[in-house]
């Protein structure tokens, strides 16, 4: 696609429920990446995949979340018995390769709401 | 690790006045640094880089960033903002752990009429 697409954008849940969020990249581009943005907390990088590698998971706040990509392509995003404090907006984004003069594409985010 | 430190969380500012957004970076052999834009209710987008060569980068609507290597600033500046640049602003560098961006909390302007 012209961008990159993020799926819901927008998700309320109950407290203990499992989420997915998905994230499809722009054709072509092996890097991405998921970052977290809480309210005056910035951004929060999650996790990086090559293709569909993950090299280091240790981004993620706890066990309860995971991630993979499959073909290359799309990625998702897992938490699971979701927390108050899992709340924020989810961020994905892409770039044509691990070489950072690309810049990042990111796409609009999936905003999470427990309740 | 590296870090950045975005001074400001908000700046008010009215329409036609000059505006300057502070950075500052944690030192290192080689930095490549970034500013991005998230317009209300949209993804973030990048606004410009430093990467080698020129420390006045320039982005195509009017503000520019220029990299100070002893001072570890990347400031960001226009000198006559719009309405339309309201937005919160993110100022990035290259260098997490795993290669990634590492962001600053970001500067909300709002620009006043």
């Amino acid at each position: 696609g012209a961008g990159v697409s993020q799926s819901p954008s927008n998700k309320v849940t109950e407290k203990g429920k499992d989420v997915e969020l998905r994230c499809d990249p722009i054709s072509g581009h092996t890097a991405l990446y998921w970052y977290r943005q809480s309210l005056g907390q910035g951004l929060e990088f999650l996790i990086y995949f090559q293709g569909n590698s993950a090299p280091d998971k240790s981004g993620l706040p706890s066990d309860r979340f995971s991630a993979e990509r499959t073909g290359g392509s799309v990625s998702t995003l897992t938490i699971q018995r979701t927390q108050q404090e899992d709340s924020a907006v989810y961020l994905c984004a892409s770039s044509l390769s691990l070489r950072q003069d690309y810049g990042y594409t990111f796409g609009s985010g999936t905003r999470l709401t427990v309740v | 690790a590296q870090s950045v430190t975005q001074l400001d969380s908000q700046v008010p500012v009215f329409e036609e006045a000059p505006v300057e957004l502070r950075c500052n970076y944690s030192s290192s052999v080689s930095v490549y640094l970034f500013w991005y834009v998230q317009y209300p209710n949209q993804g973030l987008q990048l606004l410009l880089k430093y990467l080698s060569g020129s420390t006045l980068v320039e982005s195509i609507n009017g503000f520019e960033a220029e990299f100070n290597k002893s001072q570890t600033s990347f400031h960001l500046r226009k000198p006559s903002v719009h309405i339309s640049d309201t937005a919160e602003y993110f100022c990035a560098v290259l260098g997490g752990s795993q290669g990634n961006l590492i962001f600053g909390k970001g500067t909300k302007l709002s620009v006043k009429p």
